[in-house]
């Protein structure tokens, strides 16, 4: 069974870069997967951040895009989130997922689902 | 696309029925997924392309719908299905979203 497990700073200066891991336990970054993150601000609802894939293939929310950056770490099986430029509104709690293929074309595009989550970590930004 | 659930609470009782249902602001085929929500934790798969039950869910979740038009339902509710449920659309050329969730309290 696939595990995955958040890690990072829980709080975060305004205008500085949030940073965090998602070691994967059980299972490979390399497999035929997708890897995500999606976040919860206190009391709302979900909000997918981006995808990444092992060959570095990304795929970004547009609301983020511009200060977003997904990776992927094969050799230590984890893969990564940075958000710079965080502001008040960026705290929340942030959730990995496994991310996988559902149906589709490359013409009308892939569908996505998440099956396993990691426990999800809770960034502050606040001075 | 944006998906918006209604409704965003209700309340019900051990044994009801209880459907919920969400709307695609366009047609997303059977793209569909909807997840459980317990308070503290993380969300759970119930059921990806519309109807497909997630393996080790129970079979009192059962989804349908396609296009613009998506229905969760839990027949027989148990004390566990007290939570908060979302449907999610994720795809490549659209990008992601959530429906803003739908909390179901005890009556």
């Amino acid at each position: 069974q696939v595990q995955l497990q958040e890690s990072g700073p829980g709080l975060v200066k305004p205008s500085e870069t949030l940073s965090l891991t998602c070691a994967v336990s059980g299972g490979s970054v390399s497999e035929t997967y997708y890897w995500s993150w999606i976040r919860q601000s206190p009391g709302k609802g979900l909000e997918w951040i981006g995808y990444v894939y092992h060959s570095g293939i990304t795929n970004y929310n547009p609301s983020l895009k511009s200060r977003v950056t997904l990776s992927v770490d094969t050799s230590q099986n984890q893969f990564s989130l940075r958000l710079t430029s965080v502001t008040a509104a960026d705290t929340a709690v942030y959730y990995c997922a496994r991310d996988r293929l559902g149906g589709g074309s490359l013409f009308t595009g892939y569908s996505h689902y998440f099956d396993f989550w990691g426990q999800g970590t809770l960034v502050s930004v606040s001075s | 696309i944006q998906l918006t659930q209604s409704p965003s609470s209700l309340s019900a009782s051990v044994g009801d029925r209880v459907t919920i249902t969400c709307r695609a602001s366009q047609g997303i085929s059977n793209y569909l997924a909807w997840y459980q929500q317990r308070p503290g934790k993380a969300p759970k798969l119930l059921i990806y392309a519309a109807s497909t039950l997630q393996s080790g869910v129970p079979s009192r979740f059962s989804g349908s719908g396609s296009g613009t038009d998506f229905t969760l339902t839990i027949t027989s509710l148990q004390p566990e299905d007290f939570a908060t449920y979302y449907c999610q659309q994720l795809n490549t050329y659209l990008g992601g979203t959530f429906g803003g969730g739908t909390k179901v309290e005890i009556k």
